[in-house]
Protein backbone atom coordinates (compact mmCIF):
# COMPACT_ATOMS: atom_id res chain seq x y z
CA UNK A 1 0.00 0.00 0.00
CA UNK A 2 1.01 3.52 -0.24
CA UNK A 3 2.36 5.67 1.89
CA UNK A 4 -0.32 7.77 2.66
CA UNK A 5 -2.34 8.76 6.07
CA UNK A 6 -4.83 11.73 6.73
CA UNK A 7 -5.49 12.60 10.55
CA UNK A 8 -7.90 12.87 11.55
CA UNK A 9 -10.40 9.96 10.14
CA UNK A 10 -13.53 11.10 11.96
CA UNK A 11 -14.74 14.59 13.11
CA UNK A 12 -17.15 16.55 14.59
CA UNK A 13 -16.93 20.28 15.31
CA UNK A 14 -19.12 23.32 15.88
CA UNK A 15 -19.56 26.01 13.44
CA UNK A 16 -16.55 28.87 13.76
CA UNK A 17 -14.04 26.89 15.21
CA UNK A 18 -11.03 26.26 13.60
CA UNK A 19 -10.07 22.84 12.02
CA UNK A 20 -7.25 21.37 10.71
CA UNK A 21 -6.85 18.18 9.01
CA UNK A 22 -3.37 16.32 7.54
CA UNK A 23 -2.47 14.36 4.53
CA UNK A 24 1.01 12.45 5.18
CA UNK A 25 2.95 10.38 2.90
CA UNK A 26 6.02 8.93 2.50
CA UNK A 27 6.39 8.38 -0.91
CA UNK A 28 8.49 11.82 -1.85
CA UNK A 29 5.76 12.39 -4.17
CA UNK A 30 6.01 16.10 -5.67
CA UNK A 31 2.14 16.63 -6.22
CA UNK A 32 -0.57 16.87 -3.27
CA UNK A 33 -4.30 17.49 -3.80
CA UNK A 34 -6.98 17.83 -1.16
CA UNK A 35 -10.58 17.24 -2.37
CA UNK A 36 -13.91 17.17 -0.91
CA UNK A 37 -16.47 14.48 -2.14
CA UNK A 38 -20.25 15.44 -1.44
CA UNK A 39 -23.58 13.66 -3.23
CA UNK A 40 -24.08 14.48 -6.53
CA UNK A 41 -20.93 16.35 -7.26
CA UNK A 42 -18.01 13.62 -7.02
CA UNK A 43 -14.48 14.76 -5.99
CA UNK A 44 -14.04 18.41 -6.14
CA UNK A 45 -10.58 20.29 -5.44
CA UNK A 46 -9.89 22.55 -3.19
CA UNK A 47 -6.01 23.45 -3.23
CA UNK A 48 -3.10 21.68 -4.67
CA UNK A 49 0.41 21.71 -4.45
CA UNK A 50 3.02 21.23 -6.86
CA UNK A 51 6.16 21.55 -4.43
CA UNK A 52 7.16 22.73 -1.13
CA UNK A 53 5.49 26.26 -0.31
CA UNK A 54 4.28 25.84 -3.96
CA UNK A 55 0.07 25.99 -3.67
CA UNK A 56 -2.75 26.86 -5.35
CA UNK A 57 -6.55 26.90 -5.42
CA UNK A 58 -8.97 24.62 -6.89
CA UNK A 59 -12.20 25.32 -7.62
CA UNK A 60 -14.04 25.16 -4.33
CA UNK A 61 -11.40 27.08 -2.21
CA UNK A 62 -12.92 29.66 -0.65
CA UNK A 63 -12.87 28.82 3.39
CA UNK A 64 -9.74 26.47 3.27
CA UNK A 65 -6.80 27.23 3.55
CA UNK A 66 -3.26 25.11 2.79
CA UNK A 67 -0.04 25.12 3.49
CA UNK A 68 3.07 22.98 2.85
CA UNK A 69 6.26 23.22 4.60
CA UNK A 70 7.91 19.84 3.99
CA UNK A 71 7.10 17.41 1.19
CA UNK A 72 5.58 15.35 3.64
CA UNK A 73 2.87 16.82 4.84
CA UNK A 74 0.14 18.76 3.19
CA UNK A 75 -2.33 20.68 5.56
CA UNK A 76 -6.03 21.76 5.16
CA UNK A 77 -7.35 24.59 7.27
CA UNK A 78 -10.85 25.49 7.93
CA UNK A 79 -10.52 29.03 9.22
CA UNK A 80 -14.03 29.25 10.57
CA UNK A 81 -15.92 26.05 10.17
CA UNK A 82 -19.57 26.19 8.65
CA UNK A 83 -22.11 23.62 7.80
CA UNK A 84 -21.45 23.93 4.54
CA UNK A 85 -18.17 22.18 4.91
CA UNK A 86 -19.69 19.32 6.37
CA UNK A 87 -18.03 16.92 3.80
CA UNK A 88 -15.47 14.08 3.02
CA UNK A 89 -11.99 15.34 2.42
CA UNK A 90 -10.14 13.39 0.52
CA UNK A 91 -6.04 13.67 -0.04
CA UNK A 92 -4.71 12.76 -2.81
CA UNK A 93 -0.64 12.42 -3.96
CA UNK A 94 0.70 11.59 -7.54
CA UNK A 95 4.67 11.75 -8.22
CA UNK A 96 4.23 13.39 -12.07
CA UNK A 97 3.34 12.39 -15.35
CA UNK A 98 2.71 8.70 -15.94
CA UNK A 99 2.51 7.42 -12.77
CA UNK A 100 0.13 6.31 -10.38
CA UNK A 101 -2.45 8.49 -8.03
CA UNK A 102 -2.47 7.41 -4.51
CA UNK A 103 -5.39 8.51 -1.94
CA UNK A 104 -5.87 8.82 1.40
CA UNK A 105 -8.68 7.31 3.55
CA UNK A 106 -10.87 10.06 3.20
CA UNK A 107 -11.62 12.47 6.72
CA UNK A 108 -15.21 12.57 7.27
CA UNK A 109 -15.78 16.15 9.03
CA UNK A 110 -19.41 16.98 10.64
CA UNK A 111 -19.64 20.85 11.53
CA UNK A 112 -22.52 21.16 13.85
CA UNK B 1 -18.51 22.14 -18.29
CA UNK B 2 -16.17 19.35 -16.75
CA UNK B 3 -12.99 18.80 -18.81
CA UNK B 4 -13.57 14.93 -17.77
CA UNK B 5 -17.03 13.26 -18.93
CA UNK B 6 -18.24 10.53 -17.95
CA UNK B 7 -21.36 7.94 -18.79
CA UNK B 8 -23.29 6.97 -17.26
CA UNK B 9 -23.76 8.42 -14.38
CA UNK B 10 -25.76 5.91 -12.57
CA UNK B 11 -25.79 1.75 -14.03
CA UNK B 12 -27.94 -1.37 -12.45
CA UNK B 13 -27.15 -4.56 -13.83
CA UNK B 14 -27.96 -7.95 -13.04
CA UNK B 15 -24.99 -10.31 -12.02
CA UNK B 16 -23.03 -11.44 -14.88
CA UNK B 17 -23.47 -8.82 -17.57
CA UNK B 18 -20.80 -6.95 -19.21
CA UNK B 19 -20.45 -3.52 -17.69
CA UNK B 20 -18.98 -0.86 -19.61
CA UNK B 21 -18.48 2.63 -18.58
CA UNK B 22 -16.80 5.44 -20.65
CA UNK B 23 -14.93 8.71 -19.85
CA UNK B 24 -14.04 11.39 -22.60
CA UNK B 25 -11.40 13.76 -21.93
CA UNK B 26 -10.48 17.26 -23.57
CA UNK B 27 -7.91 17.79 -21.92
CA UNK B 28 -4.03 16.79 -23.00
CA UNK B 29 -3.09 13.86 -20.37
CA UNK B 30 0.00 12.38 -19.77
CA UNK B 31 -2.01 9.08 -18.49
CA UNK B 32 -5.45 7.87 -17.50
CA UNK B 33 -6.71 7.02 -14.18
CA UNK B 34 -9.76 4.65 -13.19
CA UNK B 35 -10.25 4.48 -9.58
CA UNK B 36 -12.97 2.35 -7.62
CA UNK B 37 -15.00 3.67 -4.27
CA UNK B 38 -16.84 1.06 -2.84
CA UNK B 39 -20.03 2.75 -0.68
CA UNK B 40 -18.15 4.83 2.63
CA UNK B 41 -14.83 3.71 1.61
CA UNK B 42 -11.70 5.00 0.29
CA UNK B 43 -10.60 5.33 -3.30
CA UNK B 44 -8.12 2.78 -4.79
CA UNK B 45 -6.86 3.10 -8.26
CA UNK B 46 -7.83 0.11 -10.53
CA UNK B 47 -5.45 1.10 -13.65
CA UNK B 48 -3.56 4.03 -15.03
CA UNK B 49 -2.77 3.42 -19.10
CA UNK B 50 -1.32 6.24 -21.70
CA UNK B 51 -2.33 3.68 -24.61
CA UNK B 52 -4.08 0.65 -25.41
CA UNK B 53 -5.64 -1.64 -22.92
CA UNK B 54 -4.79 -2.57 -19.69
CA UNK B 55 -6.08 -6.28 -17.60
CA UNK B 56 -7.16 -6.94 -14.58
CA UNK B 57 -8.50 -10.18 -13.47
CA UNK B 58 -12.63 -9.40 -14.38
CA UNK B 59 -11.77 -5.64 -15.24
CA UNK B 60 -10.69 -4.27 -18.89
CA UNK B 61 -9.56 -0.94 -19.34
CA UNK B 62 -8.71 0.52 -23.31
CA UNK B 63 -8.16 4.00 -24.47
CA UNK B 64 -7.92 5.85 -27.85
CA UNK B 65 -5.73 8.90 -27.57
CA UNK B 66 -6.70 9.99 -30.75
CA UNK B 67 -10.27 10.29 -29.73
CA UNK B 68 -9.66 11.29 -26.30
CA UNK B 69 -12.04 8.41 -24.91
CA UNK B 70 -11.30 5.26 -22.35
CA UNK B 71 -13.64 2.57 -21.07
CA UNK B 72 -13.67 0.50 -18.37
CA UNK B 73 -15.25 -3.13 -19.07
CA UNK B 74 -16.41 -5.61 -16.17
CA UNK B 75 -16.91 -8.95 -17.36
CA UNK B 76 -19.06 -11.64 -15.39
CA UNK B 77 -19.94 -8.65 -12.78
CA UNK B 78 -20.63 -9.46 -9.57
CA UNK B 79 -22.55 -7.69 -6.44
CA UNK B 80 -18.87 -7.23 -5.01
CA UNK B 81 -18.27 -4.87 -8.10
CA UNK B 82 -21.16 -2.54 -6.89
CA UNK B 83 -18.83 0.50 -6.43
CA UNK B 84 -18.58 4.29 -8.17
CA UNK B 85 -15.95 4.37 -10.74
CA UNK B 86 -14.10 7.15 -11.60
CA UNK B 87 -11.67 8.43 -14.33
CA UNK B 88 -8.92 10.77 -13.58
CA UNK B 89 -6.65 12.46 -16.36
CA UNK B 90 -3.49 14.34 -15.21
CA UNK B 91 -2.52 16.96 -17.09
CA UNK B 92 0.38 16.37 -19.99
CA UNK B 93 2.83 18.15 -18.79
CA UNK B 94 2.17 18.64 -15.16
CA UNK B 95 3.74 21.62 -13.70
CA UNK B 96 1.34 23.23 -11.78
CA UNK B 97 -1.31 22.19 -13.22
CA UNK B 98 -4.24 19.77 -11.46
CA UNK B 99 -5.06 16.38 -11.62
CA UNK B 100 -8.87 16.57 -13.13
CA UNK B 101 -12.19 13.86 -12.05
CA UNK B 102 -14.63 12.74 -13.77
CA UNK B 103 -17.64 12.99 -12.08
CA UNK B 104 -18.01 9.00 -11.54
CA UNK B 105 -20.29 6.13 -12.46
CA UNK B 106 -22.36 4.44 -9.51
CA UNK B 107 -22.61 0.81 -10.31
CA UNK B 108 -25.06 -1.10 -9.03
CA UNK B 109 -25.17 -5.45 -9.53
CA UNK B 110 -28.11 -7.11 -8.49
CA UNK B 111 -27.80 -10.82 -7.46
Amino acid sequence: DAGITQSPRHKVTETGTPVTLRCHQTENHRYMYWYRQDPGHGLRLIHYSYGVKDTDKGEVSDGYSVSRSKTEDFLLTLESATSSQTSVYFCAIIGGPGTEAFFGQGTRLTVV
Amino acid sequence: KNEVEQSPQNLTAQEGEFITINCSYSVGISALHWLQQHPGGGIVSLFMLSSGKKKHGRLIATINIQEKHSSLHITASHPRDSAVYICAAPPKNFGNEKLTFGTGTRLTIIP
